[in-house]
């Protein structure tokens, strides 16, 4: 089955740095889908980001942007200028293309960005 | 947002009891799921609806079951609590395709503890 790492069990910055999300995966699929979730502390998830593994074009959104390098099976996550805002739980998730009904969840970076 | 409601949002139930928990869309959306969050492992699939009457079992099914009468509601049943179910449960919803060609989007969560 697939398989999501995020080695990063807790981040802190402070206010205005850059910071960067690890998340590593393993899949045998060649069609599969690459997702981040952002839980803040209000506990609801919010859906930030959905890429399929035939588009490797980086992703830029504000401060948000996605490097998704399938020679290293990665998609990272990267704030910059991070804000107090930006405080959450941030997922990476995967799902592959033959069961595409089983995403399978990273266990979570939370990032915490001091004033 | 998507309309998205889980009813109860906290219950403190026994062991050995029935606990029944509720996931109510507005968006006519053709699949539902359950996940539970416990940490250091995100989220885990419980059980998916792939259409009224149509469920299948996720990657941590046991003890659980689910049932769906209408498009708008899907029902997640723990037939009898342990403390191992002792957990936060999201519901999410997509639309036409799948996790691989719609995006999931996520209810609030119930907040589940068995004593």
């Amino acid at each position: 089955a697939q398989k999501v790492t995020q080695a990063q069990t807790e981040i802190s910055v402070v206010e205005k740095e850059d910071v960067t999300l690890d998340c590593v995966y393993e899949t045998r699929d060649t069609t599969y889908y690459l997702f981040w979730y952002k839980q803040p502390p209000s506990g609801e998830l919010v859906f930030l980001i959905r890429r399929n593994s035939f588009d490797e074009q980086n992703e830029i959104s504000g401060r948000y942007s996605w490097n998704f390098q399938k020679s290293t099976s990665s998609f990272n996550f990267t704030i910059t200028a991070s804000q107090v805002v930006d405080s959450a739980v941030y997922f990476c998730a995967l799902s592959e293309a033959y069961n595409n009904n089983d995403m399978r969840f990273g266990a979570g970076t939370r990032l915490t960005v001091k004033p | 947002d998507a309309g998205i409601t889980q009813s109860p949002r906290h219950k403190v139930t026994e062991t050995g009891t029935p606990v029944t928990l509720r996931c109510h869309q507005t968006e006519n959306h053709r699949y539902m799921y359950w996940y539970r969050q416990d940490p250091g492992h995100g989220l885990r699939l419980i059980h998916y609806s792939y259409g009224v009457k149509d469920t299948d079992k996720g990657e941590v099914s046991d003890g659980y079951s689910v049932s769906r009468s209408k498009t708008e509601d899907f029902l997640l049943t723990l037939e009898s609590a342990t403390s191992s179910q002792t957990s936060v449960y999201f519901c999410a919803i997509s639309g036409s395709g799948g996790v691989g060609t719609d995006t999931q989007y996520f209810g609030p969560g119930t907040r589940l503890t068995v004593l």
